[in-house]
Order: structure tokens, then C-alpha cells, then sequence
């Protein structure tokens, strides 16, 4: 039979708009919420993380909000630029304080136009 | 060098050959990771390696065989693969204790098998 690969949510902006990169996860017991950034050819680079008892956490350009109620984390990415595409996966820490087994969600595609 | 090396970037294999891939990290860390990322599927924790010591093996069929010499190298053998093994296998590094998930990765090795 024909394999069927991962279909990947997209998202498309213009450069300068504002990203919002949405996920779902299904561990409430996980400590640490990650997200990843992957280009094209490249290894998962890591952005931001934020730990479960924490609903917000910003960085520079960018901001993980987590709703432990409805268990959605989301990235928004401030004036998106050109080198911003890439594939955006989140990912939780179920492997505690001594290193991480991250169990990783199916990625987003960002495109960014000019 | 910095950060975490792989070698060899591709790989094209037939089904009876053995081959290994290497990763080496120059960061000091002493957590060691594989993880397999196929179009199929998200990125999948393979083998975790802690202090030199296999802590995690994620139900990994036996033609799949790593070594972890030291806390710079990580080896993962190959011998007898299927072609549904075909994927970019990727090694990754943190440091202990870190538990936020924050993983520093390579950038992958392409395999192939024919």
C-alpha cells in the first residue's frame, strides 16, 4: 500500500506581522514545555521552554503562553522576519529533573513572505 | 569545533550491511541522546544515555545498537535494517539536571536503505 507521510499544519504571514504557532499535548504530568525551531537541512534548534507552573514566559521576540486547563501551549513570534521559516515543534519533559526525554508534536510549517 | 557533530551527514545502505553512525559533542554535557525523525512520524526518542549509562531505550528493535563510550561520543550500529528504517537520525546533547528539556541538537544523518 501507499505510505502516507505527516501532513503539517502551515502557517503563512508577511513579514513584520505577528506568528502565533498553537499545540496541544497530552501529559499533565510534564514539568517542562519546549519549543523547537528546524530549518530546512538543519537539527531541531531550541527557542524558549517554559516549567508547568508558569502560564507565561517571554524571550527575545518571542513569547510561550501555557493553559494547563484545556493543555494548549502556544509560541508567538514578534515581527516575523524572512529567517524566521522554518518548522516549529513543541515538545514535553516527561524524564523529571535529570535530563530530557522530550516526546515531541507533529511541527508547524512558517512561511514568511517578503 | 562546537556543538554536536555527526557523521556521516548520508548514509545509502543495503539491508545486510552494518554500519554506524558517530556523534560527538564539544559542550561539556553529559546527557546523550538519539532520536529517529521520519515523514511518517514526529521526532522519537530512541536510547538516552546519562553519565555514560543507558537510562532510556524506547522500545527500539535490537538492529538498532548503541555505544556510549564516553561522555563526548555516542555510536548508534546498524545491522540488518528494513527499509521503513530509512530516516534522519539525530543526536543530541544537554547537560545534567537540566530537566527543562533544553537539548542541543546535531544535524542529523540521512539514512537510506535499500
Amino acid at each position: 500500500g501507499e505510505s502516507v507521510g505527516l501532513h503539517l499544519p502551515t502557517l503563512s504571514v508577511q513579514e513584520g506581522d505577528n506568528s502565533i504557532i498553537n499545540c496541544a499535548y497530552s501529559n499533565s504530568a510534564s514539568d517542562y514545555f519546549i519549543w523547537y525551531k528546524q530549518e530546512s537541512g538543519k537539527g531541531p534548534q531550541f527557542i524558549i521552554d517554559i516549567r508547568s507552573n508558569m502560564d507565561k514566559r517571554q524571550g527575545q521576540r518571542v513569547t510561550v503562553l501555557l493553559n494547563k486547563t484545556v493543555k494548549h501551549l502556544s509560541l508567538q513570534i514578534a515581527a516575523t522576519q524572512p529567517g524566521d521559516s522554518a518548522v516549529y515543534f513543541c515538545a514535553e519533559n516527561t524524564g523529571g529533573t535529570s535530563y530530557g526525554k522530550l516526546t515531541f508534536g507533529q511541527g508547524t510549517i512558517l512561511t514568511v513572505h517578503p | 569545533e562546537t556543538g554536536v557533530t555527526q557523521t556521516p551527514r548520508h548514509l545509502v545502505m543495503g539491508m545486510t550491511n552494518k554500519k554506524s553512525l558517530k556523534c560527538e559533542q564539544h559542550l561539556g554535557h553529559n546527557a546523550m541522546y538519539w532520536y529517529k525523525q521520519s515523514a511518517k512520524k514526529p521526532l522519537e526518542l530512541m536510547f538516552v544515555y546519562n553519565f555514560k549509562e543507558q537510562t532510556e531505550n524506547n522500545s527500539v528493535p535490537s538492529r538498532f545498537s548503541p555505544e556510549c563510550p564516553n561522555s563526548s561520543h555516542l555510536f548508534l550500529h546498524l545491522h540488518t535494517l528494513q527499509p521503513e528504517d530509512s530516516a534522519l537520525y539525530l543526536c543530541a546533547s544537554s547537560e545534567r539536571g537540566r530537566g527543562s528539556g533544553e537539548l542541543f541538537f546535531g544535524e542529523g544523518s540521512r539514512l537510506t536503505v535499500l
